[in-house]
This record gives structure tokens, C-alpha cells and sequence, in this order.
């Protein structure tokens, strides 16, 4: 069965600190879909970033970055340089092929960025 | 503007009373899905629909129902509203294995 552990329930950090959101899935599909939404105080689900199974490659965009590891089922995103305007919960999420695209959620991290 | 719109935001009701939550997407997107956020729980799946006419239940559809007459719209009825309805409910579409949500409505059951 399918399934999302974000094992941190919230953190909270001060301005500037890097932090790093633990996602760790399991599936018993070769082929399945990975996910980061971050949801504002404003209450909006936002994408973040897909991830294939088949590309492990890690992906950077500005101050985020994304680490795969197939090895330990693990999806970890890290927040170099933390802001304000990082504050949210951030849900990771799985998809598996030929689940007609359902997302299976995590329960989500707070993140509390302090100035 | 184009985007996926749910309706109303903020909704109180009565237990026992009948509700019914609005979806309408822009981009037709053959699938959309419900989900309810509560506490704890993250983000669960309600129902889903593959295409007009075709809908299928989730992980917690009890006490819903949903129609989808037109790709566009795909609304979420609770038939005799339970103070245990009471959540943030999210609309979505999907394109290319990515879900696109709408702001939400956030229901309580008095």
C-alpha cells in the first residue's frame, strides 16, 4: 500500500538558517510520481515540484532543492537561506502509475521562519 | 481568468442540512478530484472523476455525493451535513500527473 511520512510535524527556524522537510514513501510500483506543495497562511495549495521515479537526479531552483534517494524511499526538500515568506505547510505527496493521478498526501510540516 | 474555481469560500451550516460545494475548471482537464483537509489528517481524497459521467469513490466518501453532467464543473453535495464534515475542502484538476487546486472552502457543520 502506498504511503507518505512526514515525520516532522512542525519547525520552527530563524531568518537565514537553511532547513530541510523529511518525506519518506512507500510503493511497491517501479513507476510513481513524487510531489512538494507548499500551502501560505492564505490557505492555497501551491506546486512546488514533480519527480519521477526513473529520474533521481537532484533539482535545485533558487533557494530550493530537492534531494531523491530511491535507496531509502526518501524525498527531502531543503530551504537554503530561509525567509519570512517560507513560512507555511509544505505536503509532500506520492503518485503511482495508474492511479488516474490520486496524490496520496503526507500529513505536512509547518515551517515557521522567524525574522 | 483561466484556472479552477471553487465556490463559496466560507460556508456555515446546520446538521442535517444539504450542501452543495462548486467546482468549475477553465482548461478542460479530463480528471478532478476532492479532497478534505483536516488537522492530522493532511489532505484526503473524497471522490474523483475521470471524464464526464464516470466518478469513482476515494478514501473517505462516505456521506457525499458528486455529478459531473459537464467536464467543467464537478460539484460536491453533503446530503445531511455531520458536525464531522466540518473541514477545508480542495478541488483539483489534473494535467500531465499534476494536480492543479483550487482555493478551497472552508465548511462548518453546527
Amino acid at each position: 500500500a502506498q504511503k507518505v511520512t512526514q515525520a516532522q510535524t512542525e519547525i520552527s527556524v530563524v531568518e537565514k538558517e537553511d532547513v530541510t522537510l523529511d518525506c519518506v514513501y512507500e510503493t511497491r510500483d517501479t513507476t510513481y510520481y513524487l510531489f512538494w506543495y507548499k500551502q501560505p497562511p492564505s490557505g492555497e495549495l501551491v506546486f512546488l515540484i514533480r519527480r519521477n521515479s526513473f529520474d533521481e537526479q537532484n533539482e535545485i531552483s533558487g533557494r530550493y532543492s530537492w534531494n531523491f534517494q530511491k535507496s531509502t524511499s526518501s524525498f527531502n526538500f531543503t530551504i537554503t537561506a530561509s525567509q519570512v515568506v517560507d513560512s507555511a505547510v509544505y505536503f509532500c505527496a506520492l503518485s503511482e502509475e495508474g492511479s488516474q493521478g490520486n496524490l496520496i498526501f503526507g500529513k505536512g510540516t509547518k515551517l515557521s521562519v522567524k525574522p | 481568468d483561466a484556472g479552477i474555481t471553487q465556490s463559496p469560500r466560507y460556508k456555515i451550516t446546520e446538521t442535517g442540512r444539504q450542501v452543495t460545494l462548486m467546482c468549475h475548471q477553465t482548461w478542460s482537464h479530463s480528471y478532478m478530484f476532492w479532497y478534505r483537509q483536516d488537522l492530522g489528517h493532511g489532505l484526503r481524497l473524497i471522490y474523483y472523476s475521470a471524464a464526464a459521467d464516470i466518478t469513482d469513490k476515494g478514501e473517505v466518501p462516505d456521506g457525499y455525493v458528486v455529478s459531473r453532467s459537464k467536464t467543467e464543473n464537478f460539484p460536491l453535495t453533503l446530503e445531511s451535513a455531520t458536525r464531522s464534515q466540518t473541514s477545508v475542502y480542495f478541488c483539483a484538476s489534473r494535467d500531465a500527473e499534476k494536480l492543479f487546486f483550487g482555493s478551497g472552502t472552508q465548511l462548518s457543520v453546527l
